[in-house]
């Protein structure tokens, strides 16, 4: 148990859904991160908030929309996504961004677009 | 740019061998280093860190030296265990880059009994 819980860990869609990835952090940190994992493929940096407020975002489509409530929150909301995004979404936060600050990584929810 | 290499893999190994998994990095300036670890159906888990030349990271066996000479961040075990069977992530972040974290692309570790 890291304390990064996310949710669903599972989800199958349509490419006409909209869905919403959720990660809830217990540990009190101030930066939240998602991450994409694909199959044989270095993990990519999809989105950076530090205190509620995105500081990064690399080049992510439009279909992908992130939002933070709250340092304790992240959620991912998805719509008309195509069948190349199926992949492990993680989330991941830290104490503070910076070099030396440890992210903590959830589960992440195995995403299948069909 | 800012990128990590790790060895290809999968690596399988006997119980009890002796683990290296080779990575190497690309930075400009010094990064810190880490190694992460993805069992199966989990996410990833810090399994040891290095902020400065020569620091040696460890933990639960496992260890890594930062090597700027080399641009080295080798990940080694005397021993390994059934359980040890999981991908290796090598990984770097740069203070300049708000803590960014530039992954290599894993290393599958798969240890028989």
């Amino acid at each position: 148990e890291t304390g990064v819980t996310q949710t669903p860990r599972h989800l199958v869609m349509g490419m006409t859904n909209k869905k919403s990835l959720k990660c809830e952090q217990h540990l009190g940190h101030n930066a939240m991160y998602w991450y994409k994992q694909s199959a044989k493929k270095p993990l990519e940096l999809m989105f950076v908030y530090s205190l509620e407020e995105r500081v990064e975002n690399n080049s992510v489509p439009s279909r992908f929309s992130p939002e933070c409530p709250n340092s304790s929150h992240l959620f991912l909301h998805l719509h008309t996504l195509q069948p190349e995004d199926s992949a492990l979404y993680l989330c991941a936060s830290s104490q503070e961004r910076g070099a030396k600050n440890i992210q903590y990584f959830g589960a992440g929810t195995r995403l299948s677009v069909l | 740019g800012n990128s990590v290499t790790q060895m290809e893999g999968p690596v399988t190994l006997s119980e009890e061998a002796f683990l290296t998994i080779n990575c190497t990095y690309t930075a400009t300036g010094y990064p810190s280093l880490f190694w992460y670890v993805q069992y199966p159906g989990e996410g990833l888990q810090l399994l040891l860190k290095a902020t400065k030349a020569d620091d040696k990271g460890s933990n639960k066996g496992f260890e890594a030296t930062y090597r700027k000479e080399t641009t080295s961040f080798h990940l080694e075990k005397g021993s390994v265990q059934v359980s040890d069977s999981a991908v290796y992530f090598c990984a770097l972040s740069r203070g300049n880059q708000g803590g960014k974290l530039i992954f290599g692309q894993g290393t599958e570790l798969s240890v028989k009994p």
